[in-house]
C-alpha cells in the first residue's frame, strides 16, 4: 500500500537560517506532488506542485522553493526564513483520477 | 482561478443531530471533488472522493453530493457523535492542483 512520510514534525528555526522539509511516497511511481501551507486558523495555500522529476510549478512567489531530486522525493527549501514563513506545511500526493492523500504535517515556527 | 468557499465556518450541535455541510466553487470544469477531515494540528484524512460524473458518494454514516453544473458539494453525516469533531474541509481538482475551501469547524456536544 501507499504511504506518505513528512520530516521534521516540528521544527523551530531563526530568522535568516535555512530550511529543507523532506516528503516521501512509497508504494507508487510517478505521482503528483504538492507543498500546501497552512497558517494559523487560515485555509491550505498551495505553494508548489510537482507532476515529474524535475518538473516544479510555484503558485505563490515567495521566500521558498522546491525540488524533486528522485520521483518520490519532494523538498521544500529556504535560504534564509523570515518570521512570515511560520506555518503548518504539508505534503502530498496523488496520481490520475485518484484521492490525494496527505502526510502528518510539519509544524514550523520561525523565531 | 478557482475559488471554493464553505459555509457555514463554524458549527455547534448535540449529539445524535445530523449535520449537514456546504461547499461551492466558481470553475465547474473540475475533475473530481474531494472532502477531508482535519484534527487539530494534524494532517489530512481523506473522507470521500466524487468524480465529476457522480452525483454522490457514501461512506458508513458520511454521505457527500456533488452539483458540478452549479458549482456546489454537501457533505451530510447521519447521527453525529463526539467523535466527528474535527475540521471538514472540501477540495475541488482541475488544472492538475487542488484547490481548498477554508473549512467549517464542527463541534459535537456529548
Amino acid at each position: 500500500s501507499q504511504t506518505i512520510h513528512q520530516w521534521p514534525a516540528t521544527l523551530v528555526q531563526p530568522v535568516g537560517s535555512p530550511l529543507s522539509l523532506e516528503c516521501t511516497v512509497e508504494g507508487t511511481s510517478n505521482p503528483n506532488l504538492y507543498w500546501y501551507r497552512q497558517a494559523a486558523g487560515r485555509g491550505l495555500q498551495l505553494l508548489f506542485y510537482s507532476v515529474g522529476i524535475g518538473q516544479i510549478s510555484s503558485e505563490v512567489p515567495q521566500n521558498l522553493s522546491a525540488s524533486r531530486p528522485q520521483d518520490r522525493q519532494f523538498i521544500l527549501s529556504s535560504k534564509k526564513l523570515l518570521l512570515s514563513d511560520s506555518g503548518f506545511y504539508l505534503c502530498a500526493w496523488r496520481q490520475g483520477g485518484t484521492e490525494a492523500f496527505f502526510g502528518q504535517g510539519t509544524r514550523l515556527t520561525v523565531v | 482561478k478557482q475559488e471554493v468557499t464553505q459555509i457555514p465556518a463554524a458549527l455547534s450541535v448535540p449529539e445524535g443531530e445530523n449535520l449537514v455541510l456546504n461547499c461551492s466553487f466558481t470553475d465547474s470544469a473540475i475533475y473530481n471533488l474531494q472532502w477531508f477531515r482535519q484534527d487539530p494540528g494534524k494532517g489530512l484524512t481523506s473522507l470521500l472522493l466524487i468524480q465529476s460524473s457522480q452525483r454522490e458518494q457514501t461512506s458508513g454514516r458520511l454521505n457527500a453530493s456533488l452539483d458540478k453544473s452549479s458549482g456546489r458539494s454537501t457533505l451530510y453525516i447521519a447521527a453525529s457523535q463526539p467523535g466527528d469533531s474535527a475540521t471538514y474541509l472540501c477540495a475541488v481538482f482541475n488544472d492538475y492542483k487542488l484547490s481548498f475551501g477554508a473549512g467549517t469547524t464542527v463541534t459535537v456536544r456529548a
